[in-house]
């Protein structure tokens, strides 16, 4: 059974442009979170899908979008990248949208230059 | 506002002995989730134990277990006979459910050693 899978692992980018994360939940799961993790630390919620819509976000400005797929994969996208972008972007997946457990991928590590 | 505090930033121990890690938060709801999260040097995020508040028993899981004091607002993890594997970040995260939802709200963490 497959777990949480992100891609890619890595990616350079320069200031201004845009980046697409990728995420493949855990099978059975259909709801998929997103968290920023800067270098020491915690991570900070950015938004969560459930049935291809986003239902809640945290605080983090409109460049940050996304997308559920009916197979309930997701993409983060963030446009006109700024170098405090530079991080660890967790995907988590659950089954169900309240109180269940989460379970990470690897996540993708974003450096801005 | 709801916020989370682990106090110790780094604590270290030894290999066979009983650690506990601590965890406030504060929060006005009732209906929450309590999760411990460590990040092993990979980075990789692993969920470790989960508490649902609304139940007085504390949830074990192998050598890891947890005193949830709900009237103080606390949430520790003790683990037993430590392994040098046990090394990581360990953050404390809460799902605070009055809004439906399923936000872990991450604490700064705890760097773990286990020593040889």
């Amino acid at each position: 059974d497959a777990g949480v899978t992100q891609s890619p692992t890595h990616l350079i980018k320069t200031r201004g442009q845009q980046v697409t994360l990728r995420c493949s939940p855990k099978s059975g799961h259909d709801t998929v979170s997103w968290y920023q993790q800067a270098l020491g630390q915690g991570p900070q919620f950015i938004f969560q899908y459930y049935e291809e819509e986003e239902r809640q976000r945290g605080n983090f400005p409109d460049r940050f979008s996304g997308h559920q797929f009916p197979n309930y994969s997701s993409e983060l996208n963030v446009n006109a990248l700024l170098l405090g972008d530079s991080a660890l972007y967790l995907c988590a997946s659950s089954l169900g949208t309240v109180g269940y457990e989460q379970y990470f991928g690897p996540g993708t590590r974003l450096t801005v230059t | 506002a709801q916020t989370v505090t682990q106090s110790q930033p780094e604590m270290s121990v030894q290999e066979a002995e009983t650690v506990t890690l601590s965890c406030t938060y504060d929060t006005s709801e009732s209906n929450y989730y309590l999760f411990w999260y460590k990040q092993p040097p990979s980075r990789q995020m692993i969920l470790v134990i989960r508490q649902e508040a609304y139940k007085q028993q504390n949830a074990t899981e192998n050598r890891f277990s947890v005193n949830f004091q709900k009237a103080a607002k606390s949430f520790s993890l003790k683990i037993s006979d430590s392994q040098l594997g046990d090394t990581a970040m360990y953050f404390c995260a809460p799902i605070f459910a009055g809004g439906a939802t399923n936000k872990l709200i991450f604490g700064t963490g705890t760097l773990l050693a286990v020593q040889p």
